[in-house]
């Protein structure tokens, strides 16, 4: 079975300063790991995936995660976080056997303050 | 390219009434999956259908079925509906290409009274 954690309610950060959304996921074999965004009354919006390759994925919107396969992590980071910014983060998993079902993380909701 | 599309985007329903929902997917995509978004459970797999086959299963009862016509559209059904079943229904679809991303659409509300 696959799970993913993601251990933060909710993320309090200033405007200009970096971010970080943790996840942490839980998947027999190779995972595919994704980062989506959902702000209020929308549908999810896909920020970035780890597939294959470098464990520095950049995507959507100026964000980026990192892959560390030893801490099964997959963080979403943001060098300086816009008000904009402010939404809901789910970090997702599939595996590699999985046919195309996610498994979903509770959601981080992230506040960006001026 | 259009989006995802999801009709109707707002629904209320009686208990123990039956509801249709309809997802048309991103043009060329094959794969269409469906989501139940509620506040206790947060994001759950319903199913996934490629090439009109159901590929997927979540753990949802039998009440829970869909289905996927040659064109790709989706559709999924909730019969004898109960009140736990008031949630918001998310559409997916991506290439056939497993590593590829799932683009959303934005969803049907759905309130069961």
């Amino acid at each position: 079975a696959q799970s993913v954690a993601q251990p933060e309610d909710q993320v309090n950060v200033a405007e200009g300063n970096p971010l970080t959304v943790k996840c942490t996921y839980s998947v027999s074999g190779n995972p595919y790991l994704f980062w989506y965004v959902q702000y209020p009354n929308r549908g999810l919006q896909f920020l970035l995936k780890y597939i294959t390759g470098d464990n520095l994925v950049k995507g959507s919107y100026g964000f980026e995660a990192e892959f560390n396969k030893s801490q099964t992590s997959f963080h979403l980071k943001k060098p300086s976080a816009l008000v904009s910014d402010s939404a809901l983060y789910f970090c997702a998993v599939r595996a590699t056997g999985g046919g195309n079902k996610l498994t979903f993380g509770t959601g981080t909701q992230l506040k960006v303050e001026l | 390219k259009a989006g995802v599309t999801q009709t109707p985007r707002y629904l209320i329903k009686t208990r123990g009434q039956q509801v249709t929902l309809s997802c048309s997917p991103i043009s060329g995509h094959r794969s269409v999956s469906w989501y139940q978004q509620t506040p206790g459970q947060g994001l759950q797999f319903l199913f996934e259908y490629f090439s009109e086959t159901q590929r997927n299963k979540g753990n949802f009862p039998g009440r829970f079925s869909g289905r996927q016509f040659s064109n790709s559209r989706s559709e999924m059904n909730v019969s004898t509906l109960e009140l736990g079943d008031s949630a918001l229904y998310l559409c997916a679809s991506s290439l056939a290409e497993l590593r590829n991303e799932q683009y959303f659409g934005p969803g049907t509300r759905l309130t069961v009274t």
